[in-house]
């Protein structure tokens, strides 16, 4: 079983949905990030949280400590966001990482 | 540029040769750590270093996989006698502390034929 569990693999939207990406996870963390990666491997770095909620733009990250439990929310889809979305927690010495939401949006 | 760099960036080697990839973090960050990420996977951890000190490895960290940080600023991963399922892009990735963002590189794409 992986420690960093992502829901769903694929999502495609049509422009202007609102999407929810999901991630579980079953270790003690220290935080938790959000990444973005586009096609040619590049990683950014979107949200990095231990508690709440955060907010940038179009992104909503939001986190459940005790049901150890993270969304990534986008607001008013756009094509460029396709990408995939990637899901890591920090464990303190390690990090562990899901397998990636990739994400198409159609204009 | 002041982000993390990666050299190079692609390699293409033929079965049982050695490799070694490069990582140059941002300045300031004491902690750096490599990845390797297969097509359809997350990255997957397989060491990581504060300031030259080699602090965590991975059990995906064979014999053949050794990583160096010397003076605590460049990194270097090598591969010996290279195998066809080391296929993967390596990631490098830096951060200033426990509780910073970690920034990536670009990553190293290898082909090992």
């Amino acid at each position: 079983k992986n420690e960093v569990e992502q829901s769903p693999q694929n999502l495609t939207a049509q422009e202007g949905e609102f999407i929810t990406i999901n991630c579980s996870y079953s270790v003690g963390i220290s935080a938790l990030h959000w990444l973005q990666q586009h096609p040619g491997g590049g990683i950014v770095s979107l949200f990095m949280l231990s508690s709440g909620k955060k907010k940038h733009g179009r992104l909503i990250a939001t986190i459940n400590i005790q049901e150890k439990h993270s969304s990534l929310h986008i607001t008013a889809s756009h094509p460029r966001d396709s990408a995939v979305y990637i899901c890591a927690v920090n464990t303190g010495n390690q990090f562990y990482f899901g397998t990636g939401t990739s994400l198409t949006v159609i204009p | 540029d002041t982000g993390v760099s990666q050299n190079p960036r692609h390699k293409i080697t033929k079965r049982g040769q050695n490799v070694t990839f490069r990582c140059d973090p941002i300045s300031e960050h004491n902690r750096l750590y490599w990845y390797r990420q297969t097509l359809g996977q997350g990255p997957e951890f397989l060491t990581y270093f504060q300031n030259e000190a080699q602090l965590e490895k991975s059990r995906l960290l064979s014999d053949r996989f050794s990583a160096e940080r010397p003076k605590g600023s460049f990194s270097t991963l090598e591969i010996q006698r290279t195998e066809q399922g080391d296929s993967a892009m390596y990631l490098c990735a830096s951060r200033p502390g426990q509780g910073g963002t970690q920034y990536f590189g670009p990553g190293t794409r290898l082909l090992v034929l």
